[in-house]
């Protein structure tokens, strides 16, 4: 069974880091390019970051550029987001999620990780 | 930077079709992926590439694109149905956009 579990999220002060893990199996992630994806409370879907299967291609949102790093690990098969210097708007659930062969649609999503900035 | 729009609510009657669009600048030449996601629970991919179903979705789901606007129908809509629906495509500035969601309700 394809599987993502995401761990690794919490409550944080306003400034702090945390980091976000994705731990996989059931599918072989050296092949498969990787995102995650994040949801505010009552709020909707927005992607913040990719990373291609070998990690040589790295994307991010604007409003996470030089705060948050993606990277990945394919003798693990894990994916991680290194979060810093975060703020309120970065509460949210954190999604990792799979993207399908041709690397556009997000095919798995795992349950997901709740981060709250707050004092 | 390139926008999905989508109304924030649908409401379609029990068995009946239900529709939910999609507007984009020329979506018509981008490929459409859509998402349902339940309450307390991680988004599924229903659509990808315009009208593409993955295996388990049922048949009542199907999806269009041209133009301006993609559309998601949902054909004999059941209770279980009912969640919010998102649209998604990859735009060469903005990388992933998503539409910001319908809340579809099933009378």
């Amino acid at each position: 069974e394809v599987q993502l579990v995401e761990s690794g999220g919490g409550l944080v002060q306003p400034g702090g880091s945390l980091r976000l893990s994705c731990a996989t199996s059931g599918f072989t992630f050296s092949t498969y390019t990787m995102n995650w994806v994040r949801q505010a409370p009552g709020k909707g879907l927005e992607w913040i970051s990719y990373i291609s299967s070998y990690g040589t291609g790295i994307y991010y949102t604007d409003s996470v550029k030089g705060r948050f790093t993606i990277s990945r690990s394919n003798a693990q098969s894990s994916l991680y987001l290194q979060m810093s210097s975060l703020r309120a708007e970065d509460t949210a659930v954190y999604y990792c999620a799979r993207a399908e062969s041709n690397g556009e649609a997000f095919d798995i999503w795992g349950q997901g990780t709740m981060v709250t900035v707050s004092s | 930077s390139y926008e999905l729009i989508q109304p924030l609510s649908v409401s379609v009657a029990l068995g009946e079709t239900a529709r939910i669009p999609c507007g984009g600048n020329n979506i018509g030449i981008k490929h459409v992926h859509w998402y349902q996601e339940k309450p307390g629970q991680a988004p599924v991919l229903v659509i990808y590439r315009d009208s593409k179903r993955p295996s388990g979705i049922p048949e009542r789901f199907s999806g269009s694109n041209s133009e301006n606007t993609a559309t998601l129908t949902i054909s004999g809509a059941q209770a279980g149905d009912e969640a919010d629906y998102y649209c998604q495509v990859w735009d060469s500035t903005t990388l992933v956009v998503f539409g910001g969601g319908t809340k579809l309700t099933v009378l």
